[in-house]
Protein backbone atom coordinates (compact mmCIF):
# COMPACT_ATOMS: atom_id res chain seq x y z
CA UNK A 1 0.00 0.00 0.00
CA UNK A 2 1.09 3.58 -0.46
CA UNK A 3 3.09 4.91 2.63
CA UNK A 4 3.22 9.20 2.62
CA UNK A 5 5.15 9.94 5.57
CA UNK A 6 5.39 13.49 7.30
CA UNK A 7 8.71 14.11 9.54
CA UNK A 8 7.10 14.98 12.64
CA UNK A 9 3.68 14.50 14.03
CA UNK A 10 3.71 17.60 16.54
CA UNK A 11 5.58 20.70 16.62
CA UNK A 12 5.88 23.16 18.64
CA UNK A 13 7.84 26.71 17.02
CA UNK A 14 8.19 30.34 18.12
CA UNK A 15 6.56 33.07 16.18
CA UNK A 16 9.54 34.33 13.55
CA UNK A 17 11.33 30.92 13.22
CA UNK A 18 11.81 29.31 9.71
CA UNK A 19 10.00 26.14 9.71
CA UNK A 20 10.31 22.86 7.31
CA UNK A 21 7.59 20.16 7.00
CA UNK A 22 9.25 17.08 5.43
CA UNK A 23 7.02 15.06 3.50
CA UNK A 24 8.13 11.26 1.87
CA UNK A 25 6.04 9.33 -0.66
CA UNK A 26 6.62 5.45 -1.79
CA UNK A 27 4.87 4.97 -5.01
CA UNK A 28 6.68 7.45 -7.50
CA UNK A 29 3.74 9.04 -7.39
CA UNK A 30 4.15 12.78 -10.05
CA UNK A 31 1.16 14.93 -7.76
CA UNK A 32 1.55 16.07 -4.03
CA UNK A 33 0.34 18.39 -2.16
CA UNK A 34 -0.25 20.47 1.09
CA UNK A 35 -3.24 20.94 2.70
CA UNK A 36 -4.18 22.82 6.16
CA UNK A 37 -6.94 21.84 8.32
CA UNK A 38 -9.00 23.65 10.66
CA UNK A 39 -12.16 23.35 12.34
CA UNK A 40 -15.17 24.68 10.13
CA UNK A 41 -12.77 25.53 7.43
CA UNK A 42 -12.05 21.35 6.28
CA UNK A 43 -8.66 21.19 4.28
CA UNK A 44 -7.39 24.01 2.52
CA UNK A 45 -4.86 23.67 -0.48
CA UNK A 46 -1.71 25.52 0.59
CA UNK A 47 0.66 24.57 -2.90
CA UNK A 48 0.70 21.89 -5.07
CA UNK A 49 3.57 19.73 -6.73
CA UNK A 50 2.93 17.55 -10.71
CA UNK A 51 6.39 17.10 -11.08
CA UNK A 52 10.21 17.40 -9.69
CA UNK A 53 10.88 21.48 -9.41
CA UNK A 54 7.62 22.09 -10.79
CA UNK A 55 5.11 23.82 -8.17
CA UNK A 56 1.57 25.46 -8.50
CA UNK A 57 0.07 27.90 -5.68
CA UNK A 58 -3.11 26.84 -3.84
CA UNK A 59 -5.71 28.63 -2.51
CA UNK A 60 -3.71 30.10 0.59
CA UNK A 61 0.05 30.24 0.04
CA UNK A 62 0.74 33.34 1.32
CA UNK A 63 3.32 33.31 4.35
CA UNK A 64 4.11 29.65 2.62
CA UNK A 65 6.67 28.35 0.15
CA UNK A 66 7.70 24.79 -1.18
CA UNK A 67 10.24 22.86 -2.50
CA UNK A 68 10.31 19.48 -4.42
CA UNK A 69 13.88 18.46 -5.81
CA UNK A 70 13.37 14.92 -6.04
CA UNK A 71 10.22 13.60 -6.99
CA UNK A 72 9.45 11.53 -3.43
CA UNK A 73 9.86 14.31 -1.13
CA UNK A 74 7.74 17.56 -1.03
CA UNK A 75 9.02 19.82 1.70
CA UNK A 76 6.63 22.62 3.11
CA UNK A 77 8.47 26.12 4.44
CA UNK A 78 7.06 28.55 6.18
CA UNK A 79 9.34 31.14 6.50
CA UNK A 80 8.42 32.82 9.71
CA UNK A 81 6.10 30.92 11.80
CA UNK A 82 3.17 33.31 13.07
CA UNK A 83 0.89 32.44 15.42
CA UNK A 84 -2.03 32.30 12.73
CA UNK A 85 -0.03 29.35 10.81
CA UNK A 86 -1.04 26.71 14.06
CA UNK A 87 -3.08 24.42 12.41
CA UNK A 88 -2.97 20.62 10.99
CA UNK A 89 -0.63 19.97 7.99
CA UNK A 90 -1.52 17.58 5.60
CA UNK A 91 0.46 15.57 2.84
CA UNK A 92 -0.33 13.63 0.45
CA UNK A 93 -0.11 12.76 -3.21
CA UNK A 94 -1.95 11.09 -5.71
CA UNK A 95 -1.16 9.65 -9.19
CA UNK A 96 -3.51 10.70 -12.23
CA UNK A 97 -7.47 9.81 -11.83
CA UNK A 98 -6.28 8.21 -8.84
CA UNK A 99 -7.10 8.86 -5.05
CA UNK A 100 -5.43 11.13 -2.59
CA UNK A 101 -2.95 9.31 -0.20
CA UNK A 102 -2.88 11.33 2.76
CA UNK A 103 0.04 11.54 5.54
CA UNK A 104 -0.65 11.18 9.36
CA UNK A 105 -0.58 14.92 9.62
CA UNK A 106 1.66 17.52 11.72
CA UNK A 107 0.34 19.42 14.35
CA UNK A 108 1.55 22.69 14.46
CA UNK A 109 1.81 25.34 17.27
CA UNK A 110 3.38 28.78 16.68
CA UNK A 111 3.80 30.38 19.82
CA UNK B 1 -12.89 30.43 -7.92
CA UNK B 2 -13.50 27.06 -7.38
CA UNK B 3 -15.44 26.17 -3.82
CA UNK B 4 -16.59 23.37 -2.57
CA UNK B 5 -19.74 23.85 0.03
CA UNK B 6 -21.11 21.40 2.76
CA UNK B 7 -24.39 22.67 3.94
CA UNK B 8 -23.97 21.29 7.39
CA UNK B 9 -21.19 21.96 9.83
CA UNK B 10 -22.45 19.05 12.27
CA UNK B 11 -25.10 16.17 11.93
CA UNK B 12 -26.54 14.55 15.25
CA UNK B 13 -28.96 11.26 14.75
CA UNK B 14 -29.78 7.78 15.81
CA UNK B 15 -28.30 4.28 14.76
CA UNK B 16 -30.26 3.09 12.03
CA UNK B 17 -31.58 6.93 10.96
CA UNK B 18 -30.80 7.70 7.41
CA UNK B 19 -27.90 9.90 6.50
CA UNK B 20 -27.83 12.37 3.88
CA UNK B 21 -24.88 14.82 3.52
CA UNK B 22 -25.58 17.38 0.97
CA UNK B 23 -22.26 18.62 -1.32
CA UNK B 24 -22.49 21.50 -4.20
CA UNK B 25 -19.76 22.72 -6.07
CA UNK B 26 -19.51 26.17 -7.74
CA UNK B 27 -18.17 25.87 -11.80
CA UNK B 28 -19.24 23.96 -14.63
CA UNK B 29 -17.44 21.63 -16.71
CA UNK B 30 -15.83 18.31 -15.90
CA UNK B 31 -15.28 16.99 -12.50
CA UNK B 32 -13.94 14.35 -10.60
CA UNK B 33 -15.66 14.46 -6.93
CA UNK B 34 -15.11 12.87 -4.08
CA UNK B 35 -16.04 11.38 -0.72
CA UNK B 36 -13.25 11.13 2.30
CA UNK B 37 -13.87 10.66 6.04
CA UNK B 38 -11.79 11.00 8.80
CA UNK B 39 -12.13 8.88 11.49
CA UNK B 40 -11.40 10.20 15.33
CA UNK B 41 -7.57 10.11 16.02
CA UNK B 42 -7.08 8.84 11.72
CA UNK B 43 -6.05 9.67 8.52
CA UNK B 44 -8.35 10.36 5.92
CA UNK B 45 -9.77 7.76 3.85
CA UNK B 46 -11.60 7.52 0.80
CA UNK B 47 -15.03 6.65 0.94
CA UNK B 48 -16.40 6.86 -2.95
CA UNK B 49 -15.20 8.77 -6.40
CA UNK B 50 -16.93 9.73 -9.16
CA UNK B 51 -15.22 10.21 -12.71
CA UNK B 52 -17.45 9.24 -15.28
CA UNK B 53 -20.52 6.83 -16.30
CA UNK B 54 -23.24 5.93 -13.52
CA UNK B 55 -24.17 8.78 -11.91
CA UNK B 56 -24.81 6.88 -8.61
CA UNK B 57 -21.31 5.75 -7.03
CA UNK B 58 -21.65 2.87 -4.61
CA UNK B 59 -18.74 3.01 -2.07
CA UNK B 60 -17.36 1.46 1.46
CA UNK B 61 -18.99 0.83 4.42
CA UNK B 62 -22.99 1.30 2.90
CA UNK B 63 -22.04 4.63 1.42
CA UNK B 64 -23.43 6.19 -1.99
CA UNK B 65 -23.47 9.12 -3.58
CA UNK B 66 -25.17 10.71 -6.55
CA UNK B 67 -23.97 13.14 -8.79
CA UNK B 68 -26.82 15.51 -10.08
CA UNK B 69 -24.97 17.59 -13.04
CA UNK B 70 -27.94 20.37 -13.29
CA UNK B 71 -27.56 21.19 -9.71
CA UNK B 72 -23.70 20.66 -9.22
CA UNK B 73 -24.31 18.33 -6.18
CA UNK B 74 -23.12 14.94 -5.00
CA UNK B 75 -24.60 13.99 -2.14
CA UNK B 76 -23.76 11.22 0.72
CA UNK B 77 -25.86 8.85 1.67
CA UNK B 78 -26.30 6.10 4.14
CA UNK B 79 -29.27 4.19 4.49
CA UNK B 80 -28.77 2.78 8.14
CA UNK B 81 -26.09 4.30 10.02
CA UNK B 82 -24.05 2.70 13.23
CA UNK B 83 -22.10 4.26 15.92
CA UNK B 84 -18.83 3.59 14.16
CA UNK B 85 -19.96 5.81 11.40
CA UNK B 86 -19.38 8.80 13.95
CA UNK B 87 -16.89 10.93 12.08
CA UNK B 88 -15.67 14.01 9.51
CA UNK B 89 -16.90 14.11 5.99
CA UNK B 90 -15.44 15.99 3.18
CA UNK B 91 -16.53 16.22 0.02
CA UNK B 92 -13.59 17.36 -2.74
CA UNK B 93 -14.05 17.76 -6.37
CA UNK B 94 -11.02 18.09 -9.16
CA UNK B 95 -11.99 20.92 -12.15
CA UNK B 96 -10.21 18.80 -15.01
CA UNK B 97 -9.79 22.14 -16.57
CA UNK B 98 -7.88 23.31 -13.64
CA UNK B 99 -5.65 19.97 -13.62
CA UNK B 100 -4.71 18.53 -10.17
CA UNK B 101 -5.90 20.82 -7.95
CA UNK B 102 -8.21 18.92 -5.38
CA UNK B 103 -10.47 21.12 -3.28
CA UNK B 104 -12.49 20.33 0.07
CA UNK B 105 -15.63 21.67 1.41
CA UNK B 106 -15.59 22.65 5.07
CA UNK B 107 -16.68 19.31 6.53
CA UNK B 108 -19.59 18.15 8.26
CA UNK B 109 -18.95 16.09 11.72
CA UNK B 110 -21.61 13.39 12.33
CA UNK B 111 -22.39 12.17 15.65
CA UNK B 112 -24.22 8.68 15.80
CA UNK B 113 -25.71 8.55 18.98
CA UNK B 114 -25.92 4.55 20.00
Amino acid sequence: DVKVTQSSRYLVKRTGEKVFLECVQDMDHENMFWYRQDPGLGLRLIYFSYDVKMKEKGDIPEGYSVSREKKERFSLILESASTNQTSMYLCASREQNEKLFFGSGTQLSVL
Amino acid sequence: AQSVSQHNHHVILSEAASLELGCNYSYGGTVNLFWYVQYPGQHLQLLLKYFSGDPLVKGIKGFEAEFIKSKFSFNLRKPSVQWSDTAEYFCAVILKAAGNKLTFGGGTRVLVKP
